[in-house]
């Protein structure tokens, strides 16, 4: 069973496009972090969203998360090449968070591709 | 400094080889971990070292093992490796294993078993 749940798992869309990535869990969250990955490269953390109905933004993208806790959206606004890449949910249930059953766990990703 | 370095970044080794994948960050960070990934999957944990003792392996076969020798410092000892092994190693830390803690990885190596 998958404890993150990421839609869509692949999208091409075209330059300057608008695009939504989801991550759903029947798990809660003591906090959801949001990764971009390149080819061969380690991934990169965007944004940290740890407050229940927090909307955080970085540019062109936009990252809510839910009340409950249990989940997030990432938004692209007008889409660039640059911002190909595999984007990543990743979070630890609440209840481990702290102590020797941390774990933080991934979602099955977002492979984006954009077309100039 | 947000950096976690790994050396080397690409490795090949045959089944009959012993190396390590070494890791190092200078963050202050009490927590750190071993990811592997395969292509176009997502990384999956292997092991959780928290204050410098390993608090958590996920089942992960005895030809990796994991050594802490200080805060800083996080290797990955490889022996007998099989091809199905091939992927990329992501080591990663963070300042603990709190709540809202964030994770930063490095680049990983990217390993080939022949």
């Amino acid at each position: 069973t998958q404890l993150l749940e990421q839609s869509p798992q692949f999208l091409s869309i075209q330059e300057g496009e608008n695009l939504t990535v989801y991550c759903n869990s029947s798990s809660v969250f003591s906090s959801l972090q949001w990764y971009r990955q390149e080819p061969g490269e380690g991934p990169v953390l965007l944004v940290t969203v740890v407050t229940g109905g927090e909307v955080k933004k970085l540019k062109r993208l936009t990252f809510q998360f839910g009340d409950a806790r249990k989940d997030s959206s990432l938004h692209i606004t007008a889409a660039q090449p640059g911002d190909t890449g595999l984007y990543l949910c990743a979070g630890a249930p609440a209840e481990n968070s702290g102590g020797s059953n941390y774990k933080l766990t991934f979602g099955k990703g977002t492979l984006l591709t954009v077309n100039p | 400094d947000t950096e976690v370095t790994q050396t080397p970044k690409h490795l090949v080794m045959g089944m009959t080889n012993k190396k390590s994948l070494k890791c190092e960050q200078h963050m202050g960070h009490r927590a750190m971990y071993w990811y592997k990934q395969k292509a176009k999957k997502p990384p999956e944990l292997m092991f959780v070292y928290s204050y410098e003792k390993l608090s958590i392996n996920e089942s992960v076969p005895s030809r990796f093992s994991p050594e802490c020798p200080n805060s800083s410092l996080l290797n990955l000892h490889l022996h007998a490796l099989q091809p199905e092994d091939s992927a990329l190693y992501l080591c990663a830390s963070s300042q603990d294993t709190g709540a809202g803690t964030e994770a930063f990885f490095g680049q990983g190596t990217r390993l080939t078993v022949v």
